[in-house]
């Protein structure tokens, strides 16, 4: 049983380029989420699909972002124009929808992103 | 609004000792569950243990348990026996219901001595 894998893990990147990263889920979680993890603080919500509709955004995924997963499955997250600000790990999670209050979230190794 | 307060920066044990490490909660919902999370140096988030709000019962995961204190609001996780292999930062987070985002706090660095 897989878990959740991130590509690339490492993305070194100059400002005002674009960047996409991936996410391949757990295979028969329905639920994806995108966090953003700057350094010394906890994991900040950035956006959440159920199959592939995209339910909920925070306010931190400003225009620049943009996340899909077209085929309910595998899911990318784009930042246009990066800034310095960009660099953080971005990490990625999927959980199954069950019966619990809240699904149990597993998470990837994550994409550290350094925008110079 | 929900937030998650960890005030223990940072902790040290001595291999084979127990630990314990605050979490307090605050949020509006009555449902809700709470999670501990470690991170190992190399960056992944680990799942450790989860505690519904209407779970009478602390949860317990082999060497890890929950002291949940609901009036209190409080989610501590608890090591016993800790080993060097526990050495990582820990995260406390909650979520809801009706939101599907999960709120961390902003972690504990846990560091096991020989």
């Amino acid at each position: 049983d897989t878990g959740v894998s991130q590509n690339p893990r490492h993305k070194i990147t100059k400002r005002g380029q674009n960047v996409t990263f991936r996410c391949d889920p757990i295979s028969e979680h329905n639920r994806l989420y995108w966090y953003r993890q700057t350094l010394g603080q906890g994991p900040e919500f950035l956006t959440y699909f159920q199959n592939e509709a995209q339910l909920e955004k925070s306010r931190l995924l400003s225009d620049r972002f943009s996340a899909e997963r077209p085929k309910g499955s595998f899911s990318t997250l784009e930042i246009q124009r990066t800034e310095q600000g960009d660099s953080a790990m971005y990490l990625c999670a999927s959980s199954l929808r069950s019966e619990l209050y809240t699904d149990t979230q597993y998470f990837g190794p994550g994409t550290r992103l350094t925008v110079l | 609004a929900q937030k998650i307060t960890q005030t223990q920066p940072g902790m040290f044990v001595q291999e084979k000792e127990a630990v314990t490490l605050d979490c307090t909660y605050d949020t509006s919902d009555q449902s809700y569950g709470l999670f501990w999370y470690k991170q190992p140096s190399s960056g992944e988030m680990i799942f450790l243990i989860y505690q519904g709000s209407y779970d009478e019962q602390n949860a317990t995961e082999g060497r890890y348990s929950l002291n949940f204190q609901k009036a209190r609001k409080s989610a501590n996780l608890v090591i016993s026996a800790s080993q060097l292999g526990d050495s990582a930062m820990y995260f406390c987070a909650v979520g809801d219901t009706g939101r599907r985002a999960l709120t961390f706090g902003s972690g504990t660095r846990l560091q096991v001595q020989p």
